[in-house]
């Protein structure tokens, strides 16, 4: 079975440009969940997206934004890009909410360089 | 929101010793606690769970005990060996949805 497929690998933008990353989750699973891991800061929740709805969005401001297409598998956008946004952006599905916690499978991550 | 404290942020140790890695949270209806794992390069990994209805879990060399009082979790690694050297992540959830709130990460060294 695939795991959570992430694409790009790498991305490099010129501050200013918008970036598009991209998440497909493990078959069966709706819920997709974007963090991002800069330098130190550990893994800090960005979106969660279920059942093709936005259900929750972190502490980023309005130019980070996302969706979820029917198929389960979700964009992350990047308007306006700054140096700051430098990071590893990482992807992770679950099989969706409830009372019952999942746990959660990462991709392997875009990692996104604003020059 | 959630918050969640981890330490320390970097611990080396030598092979054979015992490591832990301790993290505090601030949401008393938080109930889930996984650990991450997350090797150079790679992606994280869950190595092991808790629930607020236990207070230990043992796998093998790993164990995570949870003190629901005093809003505490800790991550025990036994007999240390090189290839546990990484960065570990505690995280926080509460049921209804699964949003875990992540500690900044502890990375081991582990010395031959």
């Amino acid at each position: 079975e695939a795991g959570v497929t992430q694409s790009p690998t790498h991305l490099i933008k010129t501050r200013g440009q918008q970036a598009t990353l991209r998440c497909s989750p493990i078959s069966g699973h709706t819920s997709v969940y974007w963090y991002q891991q800069a330098l130190g800061l550990g893994l800090q929740f960005l979106l969660w997206y279920d059942e093709g709805e936005e259900r929750n969005r972190g502490n980023f401001p309005p130019r980070f934004s996302g969706r979820q297409f029917p198929n389960y598998s979700s964009e992350l956008n990047v308007n306006a890009l700054e140096l700051e946004d430098s990071a590893l952006y990482l992807c992770a599905s679950s099989l969706g909410t409830g009372l019952k916690n999942t746990e959660a499978f990462f991709g392997q991550g875009t990692r996104l360089t604003v020059v | 929101g959630e918050n969640v404290e981890q330490h320390p942020s970097t611990l080396s140790v030598q092979e054979g010793d015992s490591a832990v890695i301790k993290c505090t949270y601030s949401d008393s209806a938080s109930n889930y606690f996984p650990w991450y794992k997350q090797e150079l390069g790679k992606r994280p990994q869950l190595i092991i769970d808790i629930r607020s209805n236990v207070g230990e879990k043992k796998d093998q060399r790993i164990a995570v005990t949870l003190n629901k009082t005093a809003k505490h979790f800790s991550l025990h690694i036994t007999e240390t060996q090189p290839e546990d050297s990484a960065v570990y992540f505690c995280a926080a959830s509460k049921g209804g949805s699964y949003i875990p709130t992540f500690g900044r990460g502890t990375s081991l060294i582990v010395h031959p």
